[in-house]
């Protein structure tokens, strides 16, 4: 079955340690993205690419990174320099212009 | 440049009653616009979705949308609520010359009561 899938489900970290969120898609999708999300609020962009080796920061990019070295896998890291990382984060691909295939998130939890 | 606007960040009816999910945009080009759903700590989930061609939508589980140019409007309706439809629903829009980045409202929460 095609689908994007995020692992892991739920993660818990120490404060000062770099997490790294994996994504991964087998819908031969072009263009990639994470969104954070907090209660209450909508989505947030994070970082977005539209090819490989390629990427752009969204509205919220400061204490993230990502890497595009592969067109199927787009992973996150939040690293420690993000002030508030605790919150859902979701993972999306398209192709360009149409609709979004999300991930099921993931859950970081830093303490 | 493109943006959503969702009026109304909580909505509630009753059950069998009219579900109407409010969302304008703009857009400085033909917009593609979007309606998904979102469970409690789950992705989202396309309902439906308006490229060109007919202005009135069909989507998953009984909802439409309607495509108004004159009034950059595309809300969401359903014509009787199901308690399982309680969810928070976002609006987004793309331009398909923005590489495809959609642009999407802040959601609405919908309620359905017994």
């Amino acid at each position: 079955d095609g689908g994007i899938t995020q692992s892991p489900k739920y993660l818990f970290r120490k404060e000062g340690q770099n997490v790294t969120l994996s994504c991964e898609q087998n819908l031969n999708h072009d263009a990639m993205y994470w969104y954070r999300q907090d209660p209450g609020q909508g989505l947030r962009l994070i970082y977005y690419s539209q090819i490989v080796n390629d990427f752009q920061k969204g509205d919220i990019a400061e204490g993230y990174s990502v890497s595009r070295e592969k067109k199927e896998s787009f992973p996150l890291t939040v690293t420690s320099a993000q002030k508030n990382p605790t919150a859902f984060y979701l993972c999306a691909s398209s192709m360009l212009g149409d609709e979004q295939y999300f991930g099921p998130g993931t859950r970081l939890t830093v303490t | 440049a493109q943006s959503v606007t969702q009026l109304g960040s909580h909505v509630s009816v009753s059950e069998g009653a009219l579900v109407l999910l409010r969302c304008n945009y703009s857009s400085s080009v033909p917009p593609y616009l979007f309606w998904y759903v979102q469970y409690p700590n789950q992705g989202l989930q396309l309902l439906l979705k308006y490229t060109t061609g007919a202005t009135l939508v069909k989507g998953i589980n009984g909802f439409e949308a309607e495509f108004k140019k004159s009034e950059t409007s595309f809300h969401l309706t359903k014509p009787s609520a199901h308690m399982s439809d309680a969810a928070e629903y976002f609006c987004a829009v793309s331009g398909n010359t923005n590489a495809g980045k959609s642009t999407f409202g802040d959601g609405t929460t919908l309620t359905v009561k017994p």
